[in-house]
């Protein structure tokens, strides 16, 4: 069965104290892995697709990686803006179309 | 940059009520697919569509149809909506192709009274 895990549940950081959020996954086949972020109230907003192990994506303080396992997303001397819901997903084994997402990280950044 | 337009951000029905979600994308988007959003629960697709009048169940189908006459219109339809239906709908749509992202609207906060 495809599970897509994210950890930790929430993160609370001080401004400008860098941390990671894992995503670990149990796709067979990994075509692929996204990262999303969601404010409340509102839908996902695509951040990266990381299509293979090794490969790195950055966007102002947000960096994405993965491994054959797992993928980090790097938040490096966050603001209070960054804070957000953070979801990533995985194209599903039995469909391509289909994602299998992850319950997400809470991050709040305190001023 | 894509858009997904959800046609409400907050709905309140009545249980047994007939309600149907709108969602128009404006990128030319093969699939097009509807979520649901609830705490604990995370993001569960309910069904989705790979072209116009072809549709396909997701995870959680039970209690709602879809109707795609447009490749830019997916509906949502509750047949007959029940409490337990209360949640955040989320319709998302997607490019043809591998690897490629869905992108979603805004969703609407539905509460079935």
């Amino acid at each position: 069965e495809d599970q897509v895990t994210q950890s930790p549940e929430a993160l609370r950081l001080q401004e400008g104290e860098s941390s990671s959020l894992n995503c670990s996954y149990t796709v067979s086949g990994l075509r692929g892995l996204f990262w999303y972020r969601q404010d409340p109230g509102k839908g996902p907003e695509f951040l990266f697709t990381l299509y293979s192990a090794g490969e790195e994506k950055e966007k102002e303080r947000l960096k994405a990686t993965l491994t054959k396992k797992e993928s980090f997303l790097h938040i490096t001397a966050p603001k209070p803006e960054d804070s957000a819901t953070y979801l990533c997903a995985s194209p599903s084994s039995g469909s391509a179309r289909q994602l299998t997402f992850g319950s997400g990280t809470q991050l709040t950044v305190l001023p | 940059d894509v858009k997904v337009t959800q046609s409400s951000r907050y709905l309140v029905k009545r249980t047994g009520e007939k309600v149907f979600l709108e969602c128009v994308q404006d990128m030319d988007h093969e699939n097009m697919f509807w979520y649901r959003q609830d705490p604990g629960l995370g993001l569960r697709l309910i069904y989705f569509s790979y072209d116009v009048k072809m549709k396909e169940k997701g995870d959680i189908p039970e209690g709602y149809s879809v109707s795609r006459e447009k490749k830019e219109r997916f509906s949502l339809i509750l047949e007959s909506a029940s409490t337990n239906q209360t949640s955040m709908y989320l319709c998302a749509s997607m490019n043809a192709g591998v690897n490629q992202p869905q992108h979603f609207g805004d969703g609407t906060r539905l509460s079935i009274l």
